[in-house]
């Protein structure tokens, strides 16, 4: 168990329906990544929040959309799905603190399983 | 920005023997690294990383990694794999701190 808890591990949905994905960071961590894999496009950066504020933003799509709330839990919301949506979601935490080493350290959560049939 | 080259998608190999996932990474500044492994249906698991210091990193499973700044290269090595190490690996980069970026991975399959 990395400390990290996902929710739900797996998702089946239709085309154009919209879904919410949960994480909960590791105890202490104050920042949160998401992260998409697909089997082309590999394992993508969608977007960074740090102790409630949006930090870094890579290939997220308008039509996704995240926060990190007050307890720093996280959603990603996915709307008007697409069949090139379904993919395995990871989130991630790192303390995001500054370190000795200045290095940010990501444990990664057991991902959720999207499908959209 | 920086990226990383895997440049093995999937490296068969027999249980016992040696392996070696290379990792290529492009950046103009200096940066970390790192080795995930990804066991079926699970998540990514650090399994090692360079930050500073001695370039010769030890992991967990007794894998390790050479950081080697010329060749801009940081390959994962095993002297003896086991069939439990099948699993997919993924080479990362971050600098400072930035979010990481994957390699497309490498698929590692041991065979009795």
């Amino acid at each position: 168990d990395s400390g990290v808890t996902q929710t739900p591990k797996h998702l089946i949905t239709a085309t154009g329906q919209r879904v919410t994905l949960r994480c909960s960071p590791r105890s202490g961590d104050l920042s949160v990544y998401w992260y998409q894999q697909s089997l082309d496009q590999g394992l993508q950066f969608l977007i960074q929040y740090y102790n409630g504020e949006e930090r870094a933003k890579g290939n997220i799509l308008e039509r996704f959309s995240a926060q990190q709330f007050p307890d720093l839990h996280s959603e990603l919301n996915l709307s008007s799905l697409e069949l090139g949506d379904s993919a395995l979601y990871f989130c991630a935490s790192s303390s995001g603190r500054q370190g000795a080493t200045g290095a940010n350290v990501l444990t990664f959560g057991a991902g959720s399983r999207l499908t959209v049939l | 920005a920086q990226s990383v080259t895997q440049l093995d998608s999937q490296v068969p190999v027999f249980e016992e023997a040696p392996v070696e996932l290379r990792c290529n990474y492009s950046s103009s500044v200096s940066v970390y690294l790192f080795w995930y492994v990804q066991y079926p249906n699970q998540g990514l698991q650090l399994l090692l990383k360079y930050l500073s210091g001695s370039t010769l990193v030890k992991g967990i499973n007794g894998f390790e990694a050479e950081f080697n700044k010329s060749q801009t290269s940081f390959h994962l090595r095993k002297p003896s794999v086991h069939i439990s190490d099948t699993a997919e690996y993924f080479c990362a980069v971050s600098r400072g701190y930035s979010t990481l970026t994957f390699g497309k991975g490498t698929m590692l399959l041991v065979s009795p």
